[in-house]
């Protein structure tokens, strides 16, 4: 069974900073789809990005990047110019490229912005 | 535009009794998620749809009960209440791989 890892519970940054949230994850498989979620304060869980393994060139999404390690299994989150906005919990999540839909999460972390 | 409606937003059940957590969604989307968020520990898939009159157990599925009996439609059914069902329970749907849209969660306490 694949397992998602994010290993800080908690991260800070200044506002207008840059952030980087980690994610690692474990599967057998060559083909599949990792997935950044945001979950605010107000609950509502919302997609941020999206990388497909089979393609090599990072996603990007405005002021959200990833920086996808295939190899070492690594799939990290950098939010550049951090904002009050940005404040909330981060899902790491991982699908099979085959099958049912299915996502994985990982524990989240809760990331803060400092004024 | 209402997207993934859930009801009820809060409710407390004293252990050994039923309800129904409802959801519906707007998209007609196949796929639909019924997930547990305990804290720390991420979510936790409980059952999903692939479609109308198609259910299958996730994770986590003992204790529960879902129906698909229309597109727009995915209840969740807790039968004989217990503490360790105390969570924040999140409906979702989808149509494209892995893009789930959610609804705002079901914060459910059983004292």
């Amino acid at each position: 069974a694949q397992t998602v890892t994010q290993s800080q519970p908690e991260m800070s940054v200044q506002e207008a900073e840059t952030v980087t949230l980690s994610c690692t994850y474990d599967t057998s498989e060559s083909d599949y789809y990792l997935f950044w979620y945001k979950q605010p304060p107000s609950r509502q869980m919302i997609l941020v990005i999206r990388q497909e393994a089979y393609k090599q060139q990072n996603a990007t999404e405005n002021r959200f990047s990833v920086n996808f390690q295939k190899a070492a299994k690594s799939f990290s989150l950098k939010i550049s110019d951090s904002q009050l906005g940005d404040a909330a919990m981060y899902f790491c999540a991982y699908r099979s490229a085959g099958g049912n839909e299915k996502l994985t999460f990982g524990t989240g972390t809760r990331l803060t912005i400092i004024p | 535009n209402a997207g993934v409606t859930q009801t009820p937003k809060f409710r407390i059940l004293k252990i050994g009794q039923s309800m129904t957590l409802q959801c519906t969604q707007d998209m007609n989307h196949n796929y639909m998620y019924w997930y547990r968020q305990d804290p720390g520990m991420g979510l936790k898939l409980i059952y999903y749809s692939v479609g109308a009159g198609i259910t299958d157990k996730g994770e986590v599925p003992n204790g529960y009960n879902v129906s698909r009996s229309t597109t727009e439609d995915f209840p969740l059914r807790l039968e004989l209440a217990a503490p360790s069902q105390t969570s924040v329970y999140f409906c979702a749907s989808s149509l494209t791989p892995g893009e789930l849209f959610f609804g705002e969660g079901s914060r459910l306490t059983v004292l």
